[in-house]
C-alpha cells in the first residue's frame, strides 16, 4: 500500500544550525510528495511541494528534492531560525484524481535562540 | 478575509452529549475534508466531499455525520460524545489541479474537549 514514513522527533536544533528531516514513501506510479508546516496553535499549511522524480521544491529558505531512485523526499534547511519551530509534515498524493492524502506521523522542530 | 473558517474554536462538553462543528470556506475550492487530529498530532482524514458529494468516508464510527449543505460549507455533526473524542478537528479545502497537486488549505482547528 502506500505510506509515508517521517523521523521521529523531536529534534531540537539551535539557531542557524542546518536542517533535515527525512521523509521516505511507498507508493506504486508517481505521486505528487508537500511538506506540510503547523505552528503552535494553528492549522498547517503547505510548505512546498514537488510533482515529479526530480523536482525541488522551495519555500522560506526549505528545500526538498523528489528522489524516485530512493523513494525519498527529505527536508532541508540551511539556517534554522526560532520562528521555524513548528510540526512538519510529509505527505503523498498518488496518481490519478483520488484526493486523498497519505500523512507521516509529523516532526516536531524546537529551534533555541 | 479568512481563507477558511471553522465554528467554534473551542469546545467543551459532557460526554454522551451531541454538537456541531461548522467550517466554510471562500475560496470557491470543489472539496472540503474534515480531519482529526489527536494529541500527539497524528492527522487522520475522516471524510471528504466533492461538490457535495462524500468521496471519503474513512472508517469512523456512524456517530459521527459530516452533512455539506453547499460547496463552499462542510459541517461535522457528532452524537453522543465519548471521551476519546477529545481532539483537534480541522477542516480542509482544495481544488483539483491538472497535475494532480492541489494544495490543501486548513481552517484553524477546533478543540474538543469531552469531560
Amino acid at each position: 500500500g502506500n505510506s509515508v514514513t517521517q523521523m521521529e522527533g523531536p529534534v531540537t536544533l539551535s539557531e542557524e544550525a542546518f536542517l533535515t528531516i527525512n521523509c521516505t514513501y511507498t507508493a506504486t506510479g508517481y505521486p505528487s510528495l508537500f511538506w506540510y508546516v503547523q505552528y503552535p496553535g494553528e492549522g498547517l499549511q503547505l510548505l512546498l511541494k514537488a510533482t515529479k522524480a526530480d523536482d525541488k521544491g522551495s519555500n522560506k529558505g526549505f528545500e526538498a528534492t523528489y528522489r524516485k531512485e530512493t523513494t525519498s523526499f527529505h527536508l532541508e534547511k540551511g539556517s534554522v531560525q526560532v520562528s521555524d519551530s513548528a510540526v512538519y509534515f510529509c505527505a503523498l498524493k498518488r496518481a490519478g484524481n483520488n484526493r486523498k492524502l497519505i500523512w507521516g506521523l509529523g516532526t516536531s522542530l524546537a529551534v533555541n535562540p | 478575509d479568512t481563507a477558511v473558517s471553522q465554528t467554534p474554536k473551542y469546545l467543551v462538553t459532557q460526554m454522551g452529549n451531541d454538537k456541531s462543528i461548522k467550517c466554510e470556506q471562500n475560496l470557491g475550492h470543489d472539496t472540503m475534508y474534515w480531519y482529526k487530529q489527536d494529541s500527539k498530532k497524528f492527522l487522520k482524514i475522516m471524510f471528504s466531499y466533492n461538490n457535495k458529494e462524500l468521496i471519503i468516508n474513512e472508517t469512523v464510527p456512524n456517530r459521527f455525520s459530516p452533512k455539506s449543505p453547499d460547496k463552499a460549507h462542510l459541517n461535522l455533526h457528532i452524537n453522543s460524545l465519548e471521551l476519546g473524542d477529545s481532539a483537534v478537528y480541522f477542516c480542509a479545502s482544495s481544488q483539483e489541479q491538472q497535475a494532480g497537486a492541489d494544495t490543501q488549505y486548513f481552517g484553524p482547528g477546533t478543540r474538543l474537549t469531552v469531560l
